[in-house]
């Protein structure tokens, strides 16, 4: 089962920053945060990745609470083509082989004009 | 650079019948994940490859299911007999098998639409 907890939908206005929540209250130290999102119709895609400190990249920002119970992706300026499903993955990542991603049932953003 | 294609896109079979499933992945990519997401469920892992062995298949529903990715490339994954509680969606992924690096990203297929009448 999914270790996370997330709002099951939201709304944002076009250009305007969508701040997605997640709830991660049993997270063990060594795992990570992981966001995807799925667009309608498509594969789930990788946004954005971290462990305990806050990461930026070109598609979002990830924001993690000091205690890491908590995190908050952020979409700085979002557009249409932002709609989809936004998945809160938590996961142990080796330096191994890679390990599975456990889906919960995501945030729906909804993005209008 | 090609992404995760899969094949078909679509299948439309009938309840008892055998269906195969084809998943390419990356060039390169020593990690192969099968999931699948069934009507109104969560997406949900089946198994996972490291070249060709199997590394965890404990997601697969029953022995129905049988997946292959002999010589470390492409995977099948078959599905006989088929029944109804089986229609959805199959997705595959892949990611670098890197030693001493952690996986960072899983590459994701579009897809393959299965429904069993």
């Amino acid at each position: 089962d999914a270790k996370t907890t997330q709002p099951p939908s939201m709304d944002c206005a076009e250009g305007r920053a969508a701040n997605l929540p997640c709830n991660h209250s049993t997270i063990s130290g060594n795992e990570y945060v992981y966001w995807y999102r799925q667009i309608h119709s498509q594969g789930p895609q990788y946004i954005i990745h971290g462990l305990k400190n806050n990461e930026t990249n070109e598609m979002a920002s990830l924001i993690i609470t000091e205690d890491r119970k908590s995190s908050t992706l952020i979409l700085p300026h979002a557009t249409l083509r932002d709609t989809a499903v936004y998945y809160c993955i938590v996961r142990v990542s080796t330096p191994m082989a890679g390990t599975a991603l456990i889906f919960g049932k995501g945030t729906t953003l909804s993005v209008s004009s | 650079e090609a992404g995760v294609t899969q094949f078909p896109s679509h299948s439309v079979i009938e309840k008892g019948q055998t269906v195969t499933l084809r998943c390419d992945p990356i060039s390169g990519h020593d990690n192969l994940y099968w999931y699948r997401r069934v009507m109104g469920k969560e997406i949900k892992f089946l198994l996972h490859f490291v070249k060709e062995s199997k590394q965890d298949e404990s997601g697969m529903p029953n022995n129905r299911f049988l997946a292959e990715r002999t010589g470390g490339t492409y995977s099948t994954l078959k599905v006989q007999p088929a029944e109804l509680e089986d229609s959805g969606v199959y997705f595959c992924a892949s990611s670098q098998g890197i030693i001493g690096r952690r996986e960072v990203e899983q590459f994701f297929g579009p897809g393959t639409r299965l429904t069993v009448l």
